[in-house]
């Protein structure tokens, strides 16, 4: 049963740490999304890659947030330094781009920064 | 700009039927989801339309949408309380990309 792998489930860190989440896309998926969700902004797209190459990361913080694809089994997002309002549900998806667009969400990461 | 718009919370009657409203403002979006998302868990697909639609439907579930005022709706039937979740509307474009509501609290009362 193909799904995303999303690590750590939770992590709960101390401000000014640095965090890195990692996403296993479903085989085959050419497309791989990072989503923020919070109470107050709901699900916020931070940055999404196709084939690897970054297409839009408008969504995200750029003075502290970093999203990579080293290869096509790993998508990383990373925070560094890691502040209290970072605190949220970070989700990996991935889709294969074509008629219907289906996309699959991991669990996501529970991030805690105290 | 893309947006999309849900009400926030609505309550039920286990046996009755749900509808939950969604609108969206990008003429351009190819494909209309909704997603469920559980208590601690991830979002669901639960089941996307094709722009040039009008209805589709699946077991439990129908989808209405109405192109020209950029409405979707989704309607579960004979609702029970394992429907209980937060249900997303977002709408899609060939990109791939997806722009969510901020989801439906959808509670089903015994």
């Amino acid at each position: 049963d193909a799904r995303v792998t999303q690590t750590p489930r939770h992590k709960v860190t101390e401000m000014g740490q640095e965090v890195t989440m990692r996403c296993q896309p479903i085989l085959g998926h050419n497309t791989v999304f990072w989503y923020r969700q919070t109470m107050m902004q709901g699900l916020e797209l931070l940055a999404y890659f196709r084939n690897r190459a970054p297409l839009d990361d408008s969504g995200m913080p750029k003075d502290r947030f970093s999203a990579e694809m080293p290869d096509a089994t790993l998508a990383t997002l990373k925070i560094q330094p890691s502040e209290p309002r970072d605190s949220a549900v970070y989700f990996c998806a991935s889709g294969l781009v074509g008629p219907g667009n289906t996309i699959y969400f991991g669990e996501g990461s529970w991030l805690t920064v105290v | 700009g893309e947006d999309v718009e849900q009400s926030l919370f609505l309550s039920v009657r286990e046996g009755d039927s749900s509808v939950i409203n969604c609108t969206y403002t990008d003429s351009s979006s190819t494909y209309l989801y909704w997603y469920k998302q559980e208590p601690g868990a991830g979002l669901q697909l639960l089941t996307y339309i094709f722009s040039n639609m009008d209805m589709k439907q699946d077991q439990r579930l129908t989808v209405l949408l109405n192109k020209k005022d950029k409405h979707l709706s989704l309607r579960i039937a004979d609702t029970q309380t394992g429907d209980s979740a937060i249900y997303f509307c977002a709408e899609g474009s060939n990109t791939g990309k997806l722009i969510f509501g901020q989801g439906t609290t959808l509670q089903v009362k015994p």
